[in-house]
């Protein structure tokens, strides 16, 4: 069974600049969950989203947003880009259920000059 | 979600057993401890979850005390590929939405 994928795997963006980052769930999980990770502030969560509507949200401003499809593939976007949004990007997903454990992907490490 | 408490850093043979202690006094009822650990460069990795008994998979072994005030993930054979940080963690669950909240973790060095 095929693992989370993320693309891209790297990415360089000037400040000021928006980006998309895409996520492809394992088969059959609904819910998809984005983390933020960086060396001083470590694992932060960003928000989840499942069956196309966000459920959940971290404590990040509004240039960072997300988006679910109908095949569960999920979207997150930064806009306006700053110094500080350089970091390692992560998706997980879980079946959804209350005690599901959600399995990360390898992430989007995202630079920012 | 309740606080974790890990030790920064822990030293283990290879081919010994790995016990990596978590402490959370807090925790409440209803709230399970949840492992993962992250090979460096690499997402985290699920590892074993439980509520109150001693739980065992392929990978791992996690064991509860009985007032759950703390609990200890087992590896039983340690390679130099367990090296990583291990991350403890305590959620509730059947809150609505999934939300993991890590701490710093206990990072584990598996030493030939």
């Amino acid at each position: 069974k095929a693992g989370v994928t993320q693309t891209p795997r790297y990415l360089i963006k000037t400040r000021g600049q928006q980006v998309t980052l895409s996520c492809s769930p394992i088969s059959g999980h609904r819910s998809v969950s984005w983390y933020q990770q960086t060396p001083g502030q470590g694992l932060q969560f960003l928000f989840e989203y499942f069956s196309e509507t966000q459920r959940n949200k971290g404590n990040f401003p509004g240039r960072f947003s997300g988006r679910q499809f109908s095949n569960s593939r999920s979207e997150m976007n930064v806009s306006t880009l700053e110094l500080g949004d350089s970091a390692l990007y992560l998706c997980a997903s879980s079946l959804g259920g209350e005690y599901q454990p959600q399995h990360f992907g390898d992430g989007t490490r995202l630079s920012i000059l | 979600d309740a606080k974790t408490t890990q030790p920064p850093s822990m030293d283990c043979a290879e081919g010994r057993a790995a016990n990596l202690p978590c402490n959370h006094s807090t925790i409440s009822g209803n709230e399970y401890v949840y492992w993962y650990r992250q090979i460096h460069s690499q997402g985290p990795q699920y590892i074993i979850h439980g509520l109150k008994n001693n739980e065992t998979n392929e990978m791992a072994s996690l064991i509860i005390t009985e007032d759950r005030k703390s609990s200890t993930l087992i590896l039983p054979h340690a390679t130099l590929r367990d090296t990583a940080v291990y991350y403890c963690i305590v959620r509730v669950v059947g809150e609505y939405g999934n939300k993991l909240v890590f701490g710093a973790g206990t990072i584990l060095r598996v030493k030939s």
